[in-house]
């Protein structure tokens, strides 16, 4: 079975500065996706940045962007100027494309932006 | 837009009462999940549907059931409710697609349960 770690519960940083949330997991499949998804205190579930295995490339979304080391099994979250607006809970995930692509979570890293 | 919606966005009951948690989806999607949120042990997956009225276990499905009579609704019921089952419940469903192809869950607003 996949496991999602995220050891951060808490961050803190100032505006404008950079924030990076750390995320391993453990699988023994080849091909998979992994995911941080974003939820602000409104509770909604937003999707931040998507990674699939079988690319090299990091995956980047505008100020957002992750460092996907496949061999090391570790998925971490950079957000660049972080503004007023990224403060949330952030969750990693995983999803095996195969069957019914159940996702895994992680126990989320609760981020504040101060002003 | 795809839309998720919950019946409820805050639920207080009691021990011993059964409780439902109603979800629907208007984007014809084939799965439906239902996952329990708690601190520090972010997202758990109860139940999920691939098709009306399938249905397979999550890995805390216990106290729990569900029902999928309409590709649209996924219904998530506590046949008795117990304190430990305070919790936020949050519905999500994705196209089936391609095996191996990848399909976005959306989720919806939760519902916070709280059991007296």
């Amino acid at each position: 079975a996949q496991t999602v770690t995220q050891s951060q519960p808490e961050m803190s940083v100032q505006e404008a500065e950079t924030v990076t949330l750390s995320c391993t997991y453990d699988t023994s499949e080849n091909n998979y996706y992994l995911f941080w998804y974003k939820q602000p205190p409104s509770r909604q579930m937003i999707l931040v940045i998507r990674q699939e295995a079988y690319k090299q490339q990091n995956a980047t979304e505008n100020r957002f962007s992750v460092n996907f080391q496949k061999a090391a099994k570790s998925f971490s979250l950079k957000i660049s100027d972080s503004q007023l607006g990224d403060t949330a809970m952030y969750f990693c995930a995983f999803m095996s494309p195969q069957g019914a692509q159940k996702l895994v979570f992680g126990q989320g890293t609760r981020l504040t932006i101060n002003p | 837009d795809v839309k998720v919606t919950q019946s409820s966005r805050y639920l207080v009951k009691r021990t011993g009462e059964k409780v439902f948690l109603e979800c629907v989806q208007d984007m014809d999607h084939e799965n439906m999940f239902w996952y329990r949120q708690d601190p520090g042990l972010g997202l758990r997956l109860i139940y999920f549907s691939y098709d009306v009225k399938m249905k397979e276990k999550g890995d805390i499905p216990e106290g729990y059931s569900v029902s999928r009579e309409k590709k649209e609704r996924f219904s998530l019921i506590l046949e008795s409710a117990s304190t430990n089952q305070t919790s936020m419940y949050l519905c999500a469903s994705s196209f089936h697609g391609i095996s191996g192809a990848y399909n976005e869950q959306f989720f919806g607003p939760g519902t916070r349960l709280t059991v007296l």
